[in-house]
């Protein structure tokens, strides 16, 4: 069974711009969540959708934004980049045991 | 607020002795409390994950004990392997409708000499 698959897995952007990131889950999970990692805060929960339904969001800016398909697929979406934007994004699916397995992530990094 | 408080920051460890990392955490909603193993450049990959009504899960060298009334839980490896070397993150979940959300701790790095 394929994983979690993320793309892309590195990007380059500058400030003020914005980028589209995108998460295929695992087949048959249904709720894809993100999340951010930085050397500073560690790992922080963006938001997470069930059945193209946003269940939960963290405490980010309204810069990001996510979606998800009827295919169960994800993108977020941040705009308007900042310095402190660069991280790695960490996409996780679960099923119905709530087990979250993540993607290798999408490294960013703002200059 | 950090919701799961996590220890050490970094851990050093001969071949085969023990290793232990701690967490703890304030609220007591959750019910759901996973061990993840990251290598550098990769994501984390959940090792080992546990449930209040147990007191302790073992699965093959990593073991969970936790302590309920002290809010606080921990991970040993045994016979630590130098292949054990990673990042270590302790979480936190409630139920219901926050699955995907998990709190996680500020990781451990461990370092296994041979």
């Amino acid at each position: 069974k394929a994983g979690v698959t993320q793309t892309p897995r590195y990007l380059i952007k500058t400030r003020g711009q914005q980028v589209t990131l995108s998460c295929s889950p695992i087949s048959g999970h249904r709720s894809v969540s993100w999340y951010q990692q930085t050397p500073g805060q560690g790992l922080q929960f963006l938001f997470e959708y069930f059945s193209e339904t946003q269940r939960n969001k963290g405490n980010f800016p309204g810069r990001f934004s996510g979606r998800q398909f009827s295919n169960s697929r994800s993108e977020m979406n941040v705009s308007t980049l900042e310095l402190g934007d660069s991280a790695l994004y960490l996409c996780a699916s679960s099923h119905l045991t709530g087990e979250l397995f993540f993607g290798e992530g999408s490294r960013l990094t703002v200059l | 607020q950090q919701q799961v408080k996590q220890s050490p920051q970094s851990l050093i460890v001969q071949k085969g002795g023990i290793s232990i990392i701690n967490c703890a955490y304030e609220n007591t909603a959750f019910d759901y409390f996973p061990w993840y193993q990251q290598f550098p450049g990769k994501g984390p990959a959940l090792l080992i994950a546990i449930r209040p009504d147990v007191s302790e899960k073992k699965e093959g060298r990593f073991t969970i004990s936790f302590n309920k009334s002290a809010k606080q839980f921990s991970l040993h490896i045994m016979d630590s392997q130098p292949g054990d070397s990673a990042t270590y993150f302790c979480a936190a979940r409630g139920g219901g409708s926050t699955l995907g959300r998990l709190y996680f701790g500020r990781g451990t790095q461990l370092t296994v000499w041979p």
